[in-house]
């Protein structure tokens, strides 16, 4: 079956303006992760969705960052007035169940964001 | 104190050596102990998951995982040149929704 679809694959854009990053997650697959990897660092959880809800946005960097999700499946992230150190590939997991504590993240291509 | 610590490296073994990683955590209830491997350029796959103290097989790779000490550990037998990879440790935090955690990576280079 289909995985974890992110899209645009590459976003430049202008330090001021806002974006919008989408991820596809399996189907069926109830939790969904958003992460940012800045070029040879590690990955830094952003926020984490079971269902709609997102029991835990603390990743969060600043106000300008915010995510959704609707019914159960797509979700988008999006950042306003978008700064050059936003720039990052930015991943979008999910895992199959409500047990997050057991349940495989499987990883999305990434979207790699570039503020000029 | 970071939650999941890995030493950044890299880590330098010549071809067909056992090559070592190691993580550790600081939180105490964790249950559930994960291995990705991120190639450059690509996302993280998953490699192994390991839930009870011990060893525990797949192929070239054994997790072993101490819970006692707080220390999970990955060994890669006959190492590759295709091994040569980020390998991120996972750990869910049960202070925080079990959330996994990862660290942030150790790069391993295996030497033809």
């Amino acid at each position: 079956g289909a995985g974890v679809s992110q899209s645009p694959s590459n976003k430049v854009t202008e330090k001021g303006k806002d974006v919008e990053l989408r991820c596809d997650p399996i189907s069926g697959h109830t939790a969904l992760y958003w992460y940012r990897q800045s070029l040879g660092q590690g990955l830094e959880f952003l926020i984490y969705f079971q269902g709609n809800s997102a029991p835990d946005k603390s990743g969060l960097p600043s106000d300008r960052f915010s995510a959704e999700r609707t019914g159960g499946s797509v979700s988008t992230l999006t950042i306003q007035r978008t700064q050059q150190e936003d720039s990052a590939v930015y991943l979008c997991a999910s895992s199959p169940g409500s047990l997050a504590a057991t349940d495989t993240q499987y990883f999305g291509p990434g979207t790699r964001l570039t503020v000029l | 104190q970071k939650e999941v610590e890995q030493n950044s490296g890299p880590l330098s073994v010549p071809e067909g050596a056992i090559a070592s990683l190691n993580c550790t955590y600081s939180d105490r209830g964790s249950q559930s102990f994960f291995w990705y491997r991120q190639y450059s350029g690509k996302s993280p796959e998953l490699i192994m998951s390991i839930y009870s103290n011990g060893d525990k097989e797949d192929g070239r790779f054994t997790a072993q995982l101490n819970k006692a000490s707080q220390y999970v550990s990955l060994l890669i037998r006959d190492s590759q040149p295709s091994d040569s990879a980020t390998y991120l440790c996972a750990v869910n935090d049960m202070n925080r929704d079990d959330k996994i955690i990862f660290g942030k990576g150790t790069r391993l280079h295996i030497l033809p």
